[in-house]
């Protein structure tokens, strides 16, 4: 079974500009949340998307926003980039019909902010 | 506001002693608590915990959790350099959220 996808793997952009990562969840997960990972502030949560509607938010400002598509992959997009915004972004999956609350990771998209 | 905290947030060993890594938590919505290995990429499950004084065991890897005073620990025994990584506890909270601690860098030296 494969895993979590996400892509690009690596990109970098400059201040001002917006970018759309994208996630394929594992086959057969509903579940798609967002992370983002900076030296500073750790691993903090984005967003989960469940059956294309958003469940649950973190305290992140709009300018980040995301979305899931039918086949449960999903897409976040940043606008008007700030170089706070450099970190490496994580999607996670889960199956929401095992109920073990078990998240399985992708390798992260890694954005830098010029 | 919720939170996690870790500690130590580093430590070195030698191969062959025993680590443990401390988490408490103060969350609203707790659901389980969740430890994860970080090496160069992306986190790797190691163990959920949803029920105070159950032990999980994976080899030399251990864990337990207390939720009566909101902590957990993860035990590694026999260390080896392949340990060396970031352990990340997590709560995970209804809806999926995960709440992380900063995490524990161990390093083990041979």
């Amino acid at each position: 079974k494969a895993g979590v996808t996400q892509t690009p793997r690596y990109l970098i952009k400059t201040r001002g500009q917006q970018v759309t990562l994208s996630c394929s969840p594992i086959s057969g997960h509903r579940s798609v949340s967002w992370y983002q990972q900076t030296p500073g502030q750790g691993l903090q949560f984005l967003f989960e998307y469940f059956s294309e509607t958003q469940r649950n938010k973190g305290n992140f400002p709009g300018r980040f926003s995301g979305r899931q598509f039918s086949n449960s992959r999903s897409e976040m997009n940043v606008s008007t980039l700030e170089l706070g915004d450099s970190a490496l972004y994580l999607c996670a999956s889960s199956d929401d019909r095992t109920n073990t609350g078990e998240l399985f990771f992708g390798e992260g998209s890694r954005l830098t902010v010029l | 506001e919720d939170k996690v905290v870790q500690s130590p947030l580093s430590l070195v060993v030698h191969e062959g002693d025993t680590v443990t890594l401390n988490c408490s938590y103060e969350v609203t919505n707790f659901r389980s608590l969740l430890w994860y290995k970080q090496e160069k990429k992306a986190p790797t499950f190691l163990f959920m915990l949803t029920s105070s004084g159950i032990e999980k065991k994976s080899g030399r890897l251990s864990s337990i959790l207390d939720k009566k005073e909101l902590f957990s620990i993860l035990n590694i025994t026999a260390t080896q350099t392949g340990d060396s990584a970031i352990y990340l506890c997590a709560v995970l909270e209804y809806g999926n959220k995960l709440v992380f601690g900063a995490g524990t860098i161990l390093r083990v030296k041979s």
